[in-house]
C-alpha cells in the first residue's frame, strides 16, 4: 500500500530553536495535511495544502505542498514548551474514490528548557 | 456540534463478544471516516462514507468489522466476534466534501 516517509522520528531541540520536518512518497497526492497529537487526544489539523507548490503560514508553523505533489515539509519557528508532541503528515488523492488519508509514522518533538 | 465526538470513550470486552462504536460528525460534514490508530503510529484508514453511502471500505481488516450511516449524520462500527488484536484506539473524522478531515477523540477498545 501507499506510505509516507517521515522525518526525522524525533526531535530533541532547546527552546527558542526553528524545527523542520519532512514527509516523502512514492505516490503522487494532491492534499496533504499536517496534524499534531498530544497525549490522549486525537489528531489536531494545523495545516492543510491543496496546491502543488502552496507555502501556507498559521502563526509560527508553515508547511509547503512539494512541486511534485510526492512531499511536504513543516516548520516551526522559535519554538516554546507546548510544541510538544507527535506531528503528523497525512495525504490523500481526494476525488478519486479513495478519500481515506495515509498518515506518516510520526515526529515526537521534544524541548529542553 | 462544535467537533466530532465519539461514544464510549473507552471499552473493555470479553473476546467473542460484539462492540459498537459510535460516530457523531460535526454538523453539515458530508463525508464521515473510521480509522484506527495503535500505539505510536499514524492512524490506518478504515472505511469511509459520503452522505450514507459508503465510498471504501477497503481498509476494514476482515468480515468482523462493519459500518453503517444510515442517515448520513451519526455512524456506527460494528466489531463482531471481538479479538485480542482489534484492541487499539478507533478514531473517527468528518470533513466538508474531500477537504480537510477533523478527528474526533477516539474510542480505546480493549479486549481481554
Amino acid at each position: 500500500g501507499q506510505q509516507l516517509n517521515q522525518s526525522p522520528q524525533s526531535m530533541f531541540i532547546q527552546e527558542g530553536e526553528d524545527v523542520s520536518m519532512n514527509c516523502t512518497s512514492s505516490s503522487i497526492f494532491n492534499t496533504w495535511l499536517w496534524y499534531k497529537q498530544d497525549p490522549g487526544e486525537g489528531p489536531v489539523l494545523l495545516i492543510a495544502l491543496y496546491k502543488a507548490g502552496e507555502l501556507t503560514s498559521n502563526g509560527r508553523l508553515t508547511a509547503q505542498f512539494g512541486i511534485t505533489r510526492k512531499d511536504s515539509f513543516l516548520n516551526i519557528s522559535a519554538s516554546i514548551p507546548s510544541d510538544v508532541g507527535i506531528y503528523f503528515c497525512a495525504a490523500m488523492y481526494s476525488g478519486g474514490g479513495a478519500d481515506g488519508l495515509t498518515f506518516g509514522k510520526g515526529t515526537h518533538l521534544i524541548i529542553q528548557p | 456540534g462544535a467537533g466530532v465526538s465519539q461514544s464510549p470513550r473507552y471499552k473493555v470486552t470479553k473476546r467473542g463478544q460484539d462492540v459498537a462504536l459510535r460516530c457523531d460528525p460535526i454538523s453539515g460534514h458530508v463525508s464521515l471516516y473510521w480509522y484506527r490508530q495503535a500505539l505510536g503510529q499514524g492512524p490506518e484508514f478504515l472505511t469511509y462514507f459520503n452522505y450514507e453511502a459508503q465510498q471504501d471500505k477497503s481498509g476494514l481488516p476482515n468480515d468482523r468489522f462493519s459500518a453503517e450511516r444510515p442517515e448520513g449524520s451519526i455512524s456506527t462500527l460494528t466489531i463482531q466476534r471481538t479479538e485480542q488484536r482489534d484492541s487499539a484506539m478507533y478514531r473517527c473524522a468528518s470533513s466538508q466534501a474531500s477537504g480537510a478531515q477533523y478527528f474526533g477523540p477516539g474510542t480505546r477498545l480493549t479486549v481481554l
